[in-house]
């Protein structure tokens, strides 16, 4: 089956810790996305990736980072600097960024702080 | 900049008919999508109009007015399945295709 798989489903990071959360898509899709989601907010856009190493800052990419140096994996890691790193975040697929394209979610990591 | 608004709450009974208004201001309009998510769950896809128009998808419909920024996602024989929140998306040429997301409208079905 196909389909986005994220890991750890729970994640708890202490006080100046970076953590890495793990995406991986085996749709054949080009585009990937992070999104962040706050108790009854939408999602809000981190980074997102058209194509492998290539990656572009979305509307709160301070305090992440990310890699793609394969089609089928797009690793956020939640660094220090980001000082409210507790929320929900979203790892996202699409066949391309066209106008009509769905995007395809992962279940989703959940982050805590200690 | 993008900005969407759409009612927090929506409640309402098995059976019934429930609309959820999205209007949206944007500086290249490019398409409105609509997206379901169930508590704790990651969103899926519920619907898409680049054009003006009502789009059928069997229980579900979405309709959007280009002239008004305004489209709206009907949700018919409600089930008790259907409490999710429902957030709707709006994508912009001037913003790189990106996906911009309302703070969801979360329904309730009572039986």
């Amino acid at each position: 089956d196909g389909g986005i798989t994220q890991s750890p489903k729970y994640l708890f990071r202490k006080e100046g810790q970076n953590v890495t959360l793990s995406c991986e898509q085996n749709l054949n899709h080009d585009a990937m996305y992070w999104y962040r989601q706050d108790p009854g907010q939408g999602l809000r856009l981190i980074y997102y990736s058209q194509i492998v190493n290539d990656f572009q800052k979305g509307d709160i990419a301070e305090g992440y980072s990310v890699s793609r140096e394969k089609k089928e994996s797009f690793p956020l890691t939640v660094t220090s600097a980001q000082k409210n790193p507790t929320a929900f975040y979203l790892c996202a697929s699409s066949i391309g960024r066209g106008g009509s394209e769905t995007q395809y979610f992962g279940p989703g990591t959940r982050l805590l702080v200690l | 900049g993008q900005s969407l608004e759409q009612p927090s709450e929506v409640t309402a009974v098995e059976g019934a008919i429930v609309q959820i208004n999205c209007t949206y201001q944007t500086s290249g309009f490019y398409g409105l999508s609509w997206y379901q998510q169930h508590d704790g769950g990651a969103p899926t896809f519920l619907s898409y109009n680049g054009l003006d128009g009502l789009e059928e998808k069997g229980r579900f419909s979405s309709f959007l007015s280009r002239s008004d920024s305004y489209g709206y996602l009907l949700l018919q024989e409600l089930q008790m399945k259907d409490s999710a929140s429902y957030f709707c998306a709006v994508r912009d040429r001037s913003n790189d295709y990106k996906l911009s997301f309302g703070a969801g409208t979360t329904v309730t079905v009572r039986a």
